[in-house]
């Protein structure tokens, strides 16, 4: 089972203020990651799928990177704004089977 | 939003009964995924099934047993519910196998065993 790690386990940011987290895992046997959003009382949602080292992803004011040679993941949200508040979960590929981490959880403040 | 639902969406029973989750879609994916969601952890693959009929086991199978006789439906069966399986389980379907393709999920199912 892949040792998954997400930090910080939370953060509290002003609207405005732009942030990152971190996804880590281990760097063998890696076939592609995953970021999901997860809003309370919804469903995850994905964000974005990652395959190679070197990747970057952009949707809107979020944006990933991906480095698959040290096992790590950065998640960037510029001008965070209070619809931005969810859990959001990272989720290595190993052997078809994603392993998902236990999640940031974002919260913006007005 | 992927046509994915799940039924019952909250359901309590007794420690020792047997308990059916439906999960059905109308997309046409050929892979359903069934995950439970604990305080503490993250979501944990239960079973998955890669086309009728075909299902393997994830990395919390015990417990539980899996259906797929239509492409639409995925049943989740727990033989004899614990208290231990109390959980919100969640339900997700992809066009296909894990790298390049992204899950979508159901709205869930609270289930509670007293």
């Amino acid at each position: 089972i892949l040792n998954v790690e997400q930090s910080p386990q939370s953060l509290h940011v002003q609207e405005g203020d732009s942030t990152n987290f971190t996804c880590s895992f281990p760097s063998s046997n890696f076939y592609a990651l995953h970021w999901y959003r997860w809003e309370t009382a919804k469903s995850p949602e994905a964000l974005f799928v990652m395959t190679l080292n070197g990747d970057e992803k952009k949707k809107g004011r979020i944006s990933a990177t991906l480095n698959t040679k040290e096992g790590y993941s950065y998640l960037y949200i510029k001008g965070s704004q209070p619809e931005d508040s969810a859990t959001y979960l990272c989720a290595p590929d190993n052997t078809d089977k994603l392993i998902f981490g236990t999640g940031t959880r974002l919260q913006v403040f007005p | 939003d992927a046509g994915i639902t799940q039924s019952p969406r909250h359901k309590v029973t007794e420690t020792g009964t047997p308990v059916t989750l439906r999960c059905h879609q109308t997309e046409n994916h050929r892979y359903m995924y069934w995950y439970r969601q604990d305080p503490g952890h993250g979501l944990r693959l239960i079973h998955y099934s890669y086309g009728v009929k075909d299902t393997d086991k994830g990395e919390v199978s015990d417990g539980y047993s899996v259906s797929r006789s239509k492409t639409e439906d995925f049943l989740l069966t727990l033989e004899s519910a614990t208290s231990s399986q109390t959980s919100v389980y969640f339900c997700a379907i992809s066009e296909g196998a894990g790298s390049s393709y992204e899950q979508y999920f159901g709205p869930g199912t609270r289930l509670t065993v007293t």
